[in-house]
């Protein structure tokens, strides 16, 4: 079965600063998935990436996807603490059936 | 509005206790599914569902069932909780074609 690791599992940045968060497959990706996730709240579908190299943008936080690595990486910049909450990946070869990972808890401070 | 709806929010129970938490959409999706949510496990796949009296297992089905009688209603059944099924539960959906699940608000459940 796929694994997702993201790193780093928590993260506190400055009002103002860029940040990187990735997430890395045990298998290839068929499609990478990212969602933004307040403290005990659902989850917000932020962006979907199928195609090596693709890369989207949401806002201030931009997303690729390096297939031959495996690997997605979403980014922010300028953070405001707007976007502070638990990122996750997921991949699949649909929405329907998703493998997560583990999350990444961003905290921004004023 | 379009929306995944779940009750109860908050739930306190004890060991053995039978409940249901429901869940509901209005957006006329094919596709439901629960999920768990842990510390440091990230959101696992309890039993999906794709279509009306067509569900299946997902990651990890123990201790759980599911029924779909109806398109919009998906309901989760701990016919017997225990304590290890504390846990932040979600539930979500989707169209066939769809390229993002719709999330409902989550379901905090404590078993004592």
């Amino acid at each position: 079965s796929q694994e997702l690791e993201q790193s780093p599992q928590s993260l506190i940045v400055q009002e103002g600063k860029n940040l990187t968060i990735n997430c890395t497959s045990s298998k290839t990706l068929y499609g990478l998935y990212w969602y933004k996730q307040k403290y005990g709240e659902g989850l917000i579908f932020l962006m979907m990436l199928q195609k090596g190299g693709e890369e989207k943008s949401h806002e201030k936080i931009t997303a690729k996807l390096d297939e031959k690595k495996q690997q997605s990486s979403l980014h922010i910049t300028a953070s405001q603490p707007s976007h502070a909450g638990i990122y996750l990946c997921g991949a699949g070869g649909s929405a329907r059936q998703l493998t997560f990972g583990s999350g990444t808890q961003l905290t921004v401070l004023p | 509005e379009a929306q995944v709806t779940q009750n109860p929010r908050y739930l306190i129970t004890v060991t053995g206790k039978k409940l249901t938490v429901t869940c509901s959409q209005n957006m006329n999706h094919e596709y439901m599914s629960w999920y768990r949510q842990d510390p440091g496990l990230g959101l696992r796949q309890i039993y999906y569902s794709m279509n009306v009296e067509v569900t299946d297992k997902g990651d990890v089905p123990e201790g759980y069932k599911v029924s779909r009688k109806e398109k919009r209603n998906f309901p989760l059944i701990l016919e017997s909780p225990s304590p290890n099924q504390t846990s932040l539960y979600f539930c979500a959906s989707s169209s066939p074609g769809g390229r993002e699940q719709y999330f409902g608000p989550g379901t905090r459940l404590t078993v004592t």
